[in-house]
């Protein structure tokens, strides 16, 4: 069974300018989860998707995130514009059922100058 | 909400030595997974255990679901076993997201 496919690996840009990472999830996983992980710090949720829905983006900063699942598969995250304390890796993960097991990406590495 | 607590936070081994690591956490789950992330930085599912055992190769794992704690058992430890080791739980009855420990940082040196 093929993973979860996160693009690009790596991402390098100067604070105030704008970045977009791209999930594809698991084939037929319906959950689909975005999460933030600073250096040194456990992995935090920013936002969750079941098919195309939010279910919770009460940790998402607003303000500056975005996030869209069409279609209810791939998903995309957007900062815009970033800061310097945006630096972290990005996390997708999916689920077969909200209670099942998660599978995370390989992760961006996001770095913010 | 949940407190997920990994004890315990750094451990350094030579090759070959056993090592357990804990888990607690504050409330009812109704999963948990226990993850290594390598060196660039993906999170590899070790197991999925919300209770009981399971075992895969030299590693296992054990949670007791009604006294709120987690272990994993690493025996015959090898250098490719370092890396960080997240704890992370599904909550009862709150949100269905997955709440993490900090990590243990495990350093096996030849």
């Amino acid at each position: 069974e093929a993973g979860v496919a996160q693009s690009p690996r790596y991402k390098i840009i100067e604070k105030r300018q704008s970045v977009a990472f791209w999930c594809n999830p698991i084939s037929g996983h319906a959950t689909l989860y975005w999460y933030q992980q600073i250096l040194g710090q456990g992995p935090k949720l920013l936002i969750q998707f079941q098919n195309n829905g939010v279910v919770d983006d009460s940790q998402l900063p607003k303000d500056r995130f975005s996030a869209e699942r069409l279609k209810g598969v791939d998903s995309t995250l957007k900062i815009q514009p970033a800061k310097l304390e945006d630096s972290a890796v990005y996390l997708c993960a999916s689920t077969e059922w909200t209670a099942g097991g998660y599978t995370f990406g390989s992760g961006t590495r996001l770095t913010v100058v | 909400g949940i407190q997920v607590e990994q004890s315990p936070p750094d451990l350094i081994l030579q090759e070959g030595a056993n090592s357990t690591l804990r888990c607690n956490f504050s409330d009812s789950v109704n999963n948990l997974q226990w993850f290594h992330q390598n060196p660039w930085g993906q999170l590899i599912n070790l197991f999925y255990i919300p209770s009981g055992t399971k075992q895969n190769g030299r590693l296992s794992a054990t949670t007791v679901a009604t006294e709120r704690y987690s272990l994993l058992y690493i025996s015959s430890s090898q250098t490719t076993d370092s890396g960080v080791y997240f704890c992370a739980v599904l909550p009862k009855g709150g949100s269905e997201k997955l709440v993490f420990g900090k990590g243990m940082k495990l350093t096996v040196n030849p």
